[in-house]
């Protein structure tokens, strides 16, 4: 069965630009949730996609948006990208997003912005 | 004050040594705690999951609830150098509705280092 897959995985940015990251789920997995990961901040939760919509969202500012598709597939986008986006954009995904013994990560993208 | 803290370490220990990692919380909503293991460069891995208090055993890793005094420990018994990773702990209530939905909360994380 494959796993949470991330694309793409590494990149490099320029301030004031935007990126989109990609994410497909496990098969068969509806709910997907984004993460931040910095050595500073630690994993910080952005927002959480079930059916398409989203149902939540953490402490981050509008620049960061996402969305899923009816296959479960999910996108987040960072607009005008700022040197403290630098960080390890993580992707989870789990049948529902309410039990804890089954929310899985993808491997990550590595954004850094210069 | 973060909701779940956790000792980033680093810990640095000799093969075969019994490893204790520990978290503590404040949400007294929380009922739902996992330990997530983090190679170097990628995505965290489950590891652990218990529900409430008690204990939890798997092979050598041993997770431990304490709601009592919110305090969430992992305890690895014959440790050896393939287990040197980051370590998470993390939480969630989940059955508080749409503010917990795919929502973890994550301590720090502690850096482990196993030596042969």
């Amino acid at each position: 069965k494959a796993g949470v897959t991330q694309t793409p995985r590494y990149l490099i940015k320029t301030r004031g630009q935007q990126v989109t990251l990609s994410c497909s789920p496990i098969s068969g997995h509806r709910s997907v949730s984004w993460y931040q990961q910095t050595p500073g901040q630690g994993l910080q939760f952005l927002f959480e996609y079930f059916s398409e919509t989203q149902r939540n969202k953490g402490n981050f500012p509008g620049r960061f948006s996402g969305r899923q598709f009816s296959n479960s597939r999910s996108e987040m986008n960072v607009s005008t990208l700022e040197l403290g986006d630098s960080a390890l954009y993580l992707c989870a995904s789990s049948p529902d997003g309410r039990s804890g013994n089954t929310i899985y990560f993808g491997e990550g993208s590595w954004l850094t912005v210069v | 004050q973060k909701e779940v803290e956790q000792d980033p370490g680093p810990l640095s220990v000799p093969e075969g040594a019994i490893v204790s990692l520990n978290c503590t919380y404040s949400n007294s909503a929380f009922q739902y705690f996992m330990w997530y293991r983090q190679y170097s460069r990628k995505g965290p891995e489950l590891l652990m999951y218990t529900y409430s208090s008690g204990n939890k055993e798997d092979g050598r890793f041993t997770a431990q609830v304490d709601k009592s005094s919110k305090y969430i420990s992992l305890f690895i018994r014959d440790s050896q150098p393939s287990d040197s990773a980051t370590y998470l702990c993390a939480s969630n209530p989940f059955n508080a509705g749409g503010t917990s939905y795919g929502k973890l909360t994550f301590g720090q994380g502690t850096i482990l280092t196993v030596h042969p």
